[in-house]
C-alpha cells in the first residue's frame, strides 16, 4: 500500500518569512496530492491540492509543487502570517479506486512575531 | 466551513462497551470516509461507504463497522471498545467514490476509559 514520508515535523519561522514542507510517497500510481491545514481541535481543512498531470499550483501565498519522478511534493508558504501556526498534514490518492487517503505524519509550523 | 456535520462531539465509554458515531455528508456528496485520528498523528483510513455500500476498508478489525443510509449521511460503530480506541473520529464526504476531494467533519473525539 501507499506510505507518504512527511519533514519536518516541526517547522518555526518568523513572520513574513517561508515555510517549505516536504513529502514523499511510495506508490508511483497515486495520483491526487491534497494538502490540510488543522488547527487545534479544529477538523482537517484542505488548502490546495494537485494532479499528477500538473507540476506546479499556486494560490496566492500558498504553493505545491510536485516531482512525480522523485515521488516527491512539497508545500510553500510565503509571507508567513500568526494565523498560519498549525499543524499541516500531506496525503496521496489513486483516484478512481477506493479513496483511501494516505496521510503522511503531520508538520506543526509554528509562526512567531 | 464544510457542510460534513458529525456527532456528538465529545463521547466518553468505558472499555467494552459500543459506540455509534454520525456523520451527515455535504449536500451532493454519495460518499463518506471515515479516518481514525489519534493525538499526534495523521488521520487513519478505517472505511468508505459508497451509495450505502462498503467501498474500501483499512487495517482494522471487524469489531470497527459502518453504515450509509439512502440519504448517505453514515454510521461507524466500535464494539468492545479498547483503551487504544480513544482518538479524534473524522468523517469525510466527497463527490463520487472515485478520489474526489474529501472535506471533513468537525470529528467526534472518544475517550475510552
Amino acid at each position: 500500500g501507499e506510505n507518504v514520508e512527511q519533514h519536518p515535523s516541526t517547522l518555526s519561522v518568523q513572520e513574513g518569512d517561508s515555510a517549505v514542507i516536504k513529502c514523499t510517497y511510495s506508490d508511483s500510481a497515486s495520483n491526487y496530492f491534497p494538502w490540510y491545514k488543522q488547527e487545534l481541535g479544529k477538523r482537517p481543512q484542505l488548502i490546495i491540492d494537485i494532479r499528477s498531470n500538473v507540476g506546479e499550483k499556486k494560490d496566492q501565498r500558498i504553493a505545491v509543487t510536485l516531482n512525480k519522478t522523485a515521488k516527491h511534493f512539497s508545500l510553500h508558504i510565503t509571507e508567513t502570517q500568526p494565523e498560519d501556526s498549525a499543524v499541516y498534514f500531506c496525503a496521496a490518492i489513486l483516484t478512481g479506486t477506493a479513496s483511501k487517503l494516505t496521510f503522511g505524519t503531520g508538520t506543526r509550523l509554528q509562526v512567531t512575531l | 466551513e464544510t457542510g460534513v456535520t458529525q456527532s456528538p462531539t465529545h463521547l466518553i465509554k468505558t472499555r467494552g462497551q459500543q459506540v455509534t458515531l454520525r456523520c451527515s455528508s455535504q449536500s451532493g456528496h454519495n460518499t463518506v470516509s471515515w479516518y481514525q485520528q489519534a493525538l499526534g498523528q495523521g488521520p487513519q483510513f478505517i472505511f468508505q461507504y459508497y451509495r450505502e455500500e462498503e467501498n474500501g476498508r483499512g487495517n482494522f478489525p471487524p469489531r470497527f463497522s459502518g453504515l450509509q443510509f439512502p440519504n448517505y449521511s453514515s454510521e461507524l460503530n466500535v464494539n468492545a471498545l479498547e483503551l487504544d480506541d480513544s482518538a479524534l473520529y473524522l468523517c469525510a464526504s466527497s463527490e463520487t467514490g472515485e478520489g474526489e476531494t474529501q472535506y471533513f467533519g468537525p470529528g467526534t473525539r472518544l475517550l475510552v476509559l
